[in-house]
């Protein structure tokens, strides 16, 4: 069984750019839940996507949008990024008979925006 | 969702048990209570997760009072690689995929 793999596992970017971040979920998961998490804090949810639909979201603004495939891997892009971007985005994978707020979380990619 | 308070860092040596206690003073009926552990530059893992009583599994036991207002995670005989930060959750239970709600979490150090 594959766990959660993300790619790529660094990253810099300018302010400005755009950046996609992409995330294999775990086999016979549905559900990709994607997370930024700043330096020293705890994860914050950024939004949700089940069967290809967004199925929920967090506090951030439009420039954060995602994209589930048919495999049920996802992406996450960000628009004209800003300093504050910089932070660990963590996908986490669940469904498909996994216990309510069981997750299972990918390693993470760290987005360095300069 | 129920607000959770857990302590900022802990400290504790090689062997000992440690005891991490989170409130919950507003949890729901439908609520369950969930730990995750994280280590450096990893992503969150799933530790254990309850409803009332005590639940115990191969990493860690979890003690719920009958009021379920505050929930105690136990962990044996800690060793250094248990060093790492420990996320308290409640929420509800009625569906697979609910979005996660982090704290800051409690900061483990064990030393030996």
């Amino acid at each position: 069984e594959t766990g959660v793999t993300q790619s790529p596992t660094h990253l810099i970017k300018t302010r400005g750019q755009q950046v996609t971040l992409r995330c294999s979920s775990q086999s016979g998961h549905n559900t990709v839940s994607w997370y930024q998490q700043a330096l020293g804090q705890g994860p914050q949810f950024i939004f949700q996507y089940y069967r290809e639909e967004e199925n929920g979201r967090g506090n951030f603004p439009p420039r954060f949008s995602g994209l589930q495939f048919p495999n049920y891997s996802s992406e996450l892009n960000v628009n004209a990024l800003e300093l504050d971007d910089s932070a660990l985005y963590l996908c986490a994978s669940s469904g498909g008979g996994t216990a309510p707020y069981e997750q299972y979380f990918g390693p993470g990619t760290r987005l360095t925006v300069t | 969702l129920a607000k959770t308070t857990q302590p900022i860092s802990m400290d504790s040596y090689e062997g000992q048990e440690v005891n991490i206690t989170c409130s919950h003073n507003n949890i729901a009926t439908n609520d369950y209570i969930t730990w995750y552990q994280q280590f450096p530059s990893q992503g969150p893992r799933f530790i254990i997760q309850g409803y009332k009583t005590k639940v115990t599994n191969e990493v860690a036991s979890l003690f719920i009072p009958a009021d379920r207002k505050s929930s105690t995670l136990s962990l044996p005989r800690v060793s250094l690689s248990d060093t790492a930060v420990y996320y308290c959750l409640v929420g509800p239970s009625n569906q697979a995929g609910t979005a996660l709600i982090f704290g800051k979490g409690t900061t483990l150090s064990v030393s030996s």
